[in-house]
């Protein structure tokens, strides 16, 4: 049972708009920490979407967004493209465990 | 450009010891800003976070793996490691090497490709 809560699965068609929710409490995002988000793609490694509750890395197209507030984070994916169907993880500190913890994860598929 | 490297036995046996290498190239393992982490997903799971070195030597360790991980570095390798005792089939995972500023807040930005641990008997 991971601390920061996500929905198993998302889905939608091309073109469409999804987003992908994150809840923790008031140990870790409720506590200021900030919440990063990875996309995986099958058969490989993590890689930073979005760090710092919304700043995009460079080469991570505009389509993606996050937001957060209060206890929950949010990924956004505009202009749904098949290239986006992976697993996606949020990601923040717990001061109560005194640890880094992820989210359990979603998979995106498309329609 | 910096990369990251795993590498590892691929077979623990219940009970031993895992012994991990990262191998950091394109970039120095002792810089002023930066951490590196182990960070694992079991077959089909999540990801959890294993615990963190500095090039100084200090670490930080996941709480839930109860003492059993120990991270070091080489600096003179660029290397930093990771060993784990008394290992069971939980501890089966993909193993990642990753990258991350300051302490406790900061995002992973640079990843390993990963290297697969099963724990048998």
């Amino acid at each position: 049972q991971s601390v920061l809560t996500q929905p198993p699965s998302v889905s939608g068609a091309p073109g469409q708009r999804v987003t992908i929710s994150c809840t923790g409490s008031n140990s870790n995002i409720g506590a200021g920490y900030a919440v990063h988000w990875y996309q995986q793609l099958p058969g490989t490694a993590p890689k930073l979407l979005i760090s710092d509750n919304n700043i995009r890395p460079s080469g991570v197209p505009d389509r993606f967004s996050g937001s957060k507030s209060g206890t929950s984070a949010s990924l956004a994916i505009t202009g749904l493209q098949a290239e986006d169907e992976a697993d996606y993880y949020c990601q923040s500190y717990d001061a109560s465990l005194g640890a880094r913890v992820f989210g359990g994860g979603t998979t995106l598929t498309v329609l | 450009q910096l990369r990251l490297q795993e590498s590892g036995p691929g077979l623990v046996k219940t009970s031993e010891t895992l012994s991990l290498t990262c191998t950091v190239s394109g970039g120095s393992i002792c810089t002023s800003t930066h951490y590196w982490a182990l960070i694992r997903q079991p077959p089909g799971k999540g990801l959890e976070w294993v615990g963190s070195v500095y090039c100084s030597g200090t670490t930080y360790y996941n709480p839930s793996l109860m003492g059993r991980a120990t991270m070091s570095v080489d600096t003179s390798k660029d290397h930093f490691y990771l060993k784990m005792n008394s290992v069971t089939a939980a501890d089966t995972a993909v193993y990642y090497c990753a990258r991350h500023l300051g302490l406790t807040t900061k995002s992973f930005d640079v990843w390993g490709q990963g290297t697969m641990v099963t724990v048998s008997s």
